[in-house]
């Protein structure tokens, strides 16, 4: 069954602590995303990758970082330098042609 | 910058009433062109797509879209909406050789019985 999965669903954390997000493919995609949906804001990319060990910052990459050692695979950290991280985050992946592919999110909740 | 608009944050229809939701792009060369619906609690999922040929496309569960060059529109309409169809809609746009989407804000829908 092929698709992108996320894990965890929820994730609770305290304030100063960093959190990573993992997100894995098995569509074979050489190009992966990270996403943040806010409520009335639609998606805003964070991190995208075209290829394994290179990556780039998308819109608000400010307090986030990624890893792309495996095609399958692109985690995403948000450090304590996220101003306000509680938010949904989405992984994608993208077919040659540009659509895209979505896991089922994470949802981060800073207590 | 490239931009996506979407004009409608918040739609309210009864059962059967027609569906037309805009979606204006910013950006002047080869577009292609997505709608994305997120139901309560489920995954992002495509609803149709415009890469080129017939500017009218067809999606699932009776959606189309009519892309507009010269109007730099999108806009997704279904003839008789469902309860089933109360979601959250995005549009999106890839342009240029770049593989990334602009997302639209998104119009929340909501479908009376």
């Amino acid at each position: 069954d092929g698709g992108i999965t996320q894990s965890p669903k929820y994730l609770f954390r305290k304030e100063g602590q960093n959190v990573t997000l993992s997100c894995e493919q098995n569509l074979n995609h050489d190009a992966m995303y990270w996403y943040r949906q806010d409520p009335g804001q639609g998606l805003r990319l964070i991190y995208y990758s075209q290829i394994v060990n290179d990556f780039q910052k998308g819109d608000i990459a400010e307090g986030y970082s990624v890893s792309r050692e495996k095609k399958e695979s692109f985690p995403l950290t948000v450090t304590s330098a996220q101003k306000n991280p509680t938010a949904f985050y989405l992984c994608a992946s993208s077919s040659p042609r540009g659509e895209q592919f979505f896991g089922p999110g994470t949802r981060l909740t800073v207590l | 910058a490239q931009s996506v608009s979407q004009h409608n944050h918040h739609v309210i229809l009864s059962e059967a009433a027609s569906l037309e939701l805009g979606c204006n792009y910013s950006y002047g060369g080869t577009v292609n062109l997505f709608w994305y619906v997120q139901y309560p609690g489920q995954h992002l999922q495509l609803l149709l797509k415009y890469f080129s040929g017939d500017p009218l496309v067809k999606g699932i569960k009776g959606f189309e879209a009519e892309f507009i060059k010269s109007k730099f529109s999108f806009n997704l309409r279904k003839p008789s909406v469902q309860w089933s169809d109360t979601a959250e809609y995005f549009c999106a746009v890839k342009s240029g050789g770049y593989n990334k989407l602009i997302f639209g804000a998104g119009t929340r829908l909501a479908v009376h019985p």
